[in-house]
């Protein structure tokens, strides 16, 4: 069965201070996308990226990160020097259903940066 | 600009009323998507749709109702069915695994 796991309810950091958010997936098959999204306050989900399952080269976009490691079902999102701005829900999903896009998400990580 | 626009922003629906959330894309995305997400969880896939005149149930269907006359167009009925409707709804629209747009949501409240 699909699943995507994100164990961190909550993170709190200070602002300039790196963080990690974790996201563990399951799947019996071997081609699947992974994808992360913001939610900030004003509720609505911003697609920050998608990664396929033959893509494990990691990724940098600025401040933001990529993990993807295929050994431990895992594809973490790490802000290095966080800002204030990165406060929101951060949302990790799983994508491998061969006819649809259909998206499986996790319960989503709170981000909390303090000034 | 393209995008996806959801209204109202934020809706009251008394007890026994059926009500009916609106979602538009011009992004000529072939599949949209509602769901729904209530506070400390994810996102629950309530409905899809791949294709004009074409929807399937998601994982928790039972109390909602959808159409898909146009393209455009993916309207999502909470009817009084719907035993906890209060909840917060989101529609998305996507093509060909690039990722969901999503809409900014509404915010369903029973009074």
């Amino acid at each position: 069965a699909q699943k995507v796991t994100q164990a961190q309810t909550e993170i709190s950091v200070v602002e300039k201070e790196d963080v990690t958010l974790d996201c563990v997936y399951e799947t019996r098959d071997t081609t699947y996308y992974l994808f992360w999204y913001k939610q900030p306050p004003s509720g609505e989900l911003v697609f920050l990226i998608r990664r396929n399952s033959f893509d494990e080269q990691n990724e940098i976009s600025g401040r933001y990160s990529w993990n993807f490691q295929k050994s431990t079902s895992s594809f973490n999102f790490t802000i290095t020097a966080s800002q204030v701005v990165d406060s929101a829900v951060y949302f990790c999903a799983l994508s491998d259903d061969d006819n649809t896009d259909k998206l499986i998400f996790g319960t989503g990580t709170r981000l909390q940066v303090f000034p | 600009d393209g995008g996806i626009t959801q209204s109202p922003k934020y809706l009251f629906r008394k007890e026994g009323q059926n009500v009916t959330l609106s979602c538009e894309q011009n992004l000529n995305h072939d599949a949209m998507y509602w769901y729904r997400q209530d506070p400390g969880q994810g996102l629950r896939l309530i409905y899809y749709s791949q294709i004009v005149n074409d929807f399937q149930k998601g994982d928790i269907a039972e109390g909602y109702s959808v159409s898909r006359e146009k393209k455009e167009s993916f309207p999502l009925t909470v009817t009084s069915a719907q035993k906890n409707p209060t909840a917060f709804y989101l529609c998305a629209s996507s093509m060909d695994r690039g990722g969901y747009t999503f809409g900014s949501g509404t915010r369903l409240t029973v009074v």
